[in-house]
């Protein structure tokens, strides 16, 4: 079974509008992270935001904030003000313990982002 | 500068060798992993290590080996085992704590003919 999961192939998403990102995730880990990265066509990895299980607050960095629903296990990615520059594939991720195998990281298969002028 | 080496960025080898793609990290990470992605999909782990001396299989270990003697090293060698290795290789590392992101290299393409 997947663990993370990106249903949006690719989105399009006019210049200066918002645009949010889906990623549902699975882990029986109580204490797990989730991160977004951003990937560039130069294929570079750009950490973005991350969100703690625990955290009681949506996690907000500049113009990305993380709209976190723990019982939907839902991590969704907003992009306020979208710039050309954000045209890029978005990758959500998770941090869990496995047991007796140290901290896993899993990335989802990602979501095309292309903004419009 | 603080940062994670990968290397080669292109690799080209003939279809049945063993190859390694080397990743070196001087940030004092404990943990390093290594991710396969094939074009427009997602990342795929191949191997994650904790420790020196210790590494765990990911999803798709098959065909792959790693060591990892040294925390700042952690080679990959694809083997002849592995039935498709064209693809992007990113090697990455992160301190232990589940808070923190993980960082980085600039990848290696590997190229099978």
């Amino acid at each position: 079974a997947q663990k993370i999961t990106q249903t949006q192939p690719g989105m399009f998403v006019q210049e200066k509008e918002a645009v949010t990102l889906d990623c549902t995730y699975d882990t029986s880990d109580p204490s797990y992270g989730l991160f977004w990265y951003k990937q560039p066509s130069s294929g570079e990895m750009i950490f973005l935001i991350y969100q703690g299980s625990y955290d009681q607050q949506n996690a907000t960095e500049g113009r990305y904030s993380l709209n976190f629903q723990k019982a939907r296990k839902s991590a969704n990615l907003v992009i306020s003000a979208s710039q050309l520059g954000d045209s890029a594939m978005y990758f959500c991720a998770m941090r869990e313990v496995i047991k007796a195998a140290g901290n896993k990281l899993t990335f989802g298969g990602g979501t095309r982002v292309l903004v419009k002028p | 500068d603080g940062g994670i080496t990968q290397s080669p960025k292109y690799l080209f080898r003939k279809e049945g060798q063993n190859v390694t793609l080397s990743c070196e990290q001087n940030l004092n990470h404990d943990a390093m992993y290594w991710y396969r992605q094939d074009p427009g999909q997602g990342l795929r782990l191949i191997y994650y290590s904790q420790i020196v001396n210790d590494f765990q299989k990911g999803d798709i270990a098959e065909g792959y080996s790693v060591s990892r003697e040294k925390k700042e090293s952690f080679p990959l060698t694809v083997t002849s085992a592995q039935k498709n290795p064209t693809a992007f290789y990113l090697c990455a590392s992160s301190v232990w704590a589940r808070n923190t992101e993980a960082f980085f290299g600039q990848g290696t393409r590997l190229t099978v003919v």
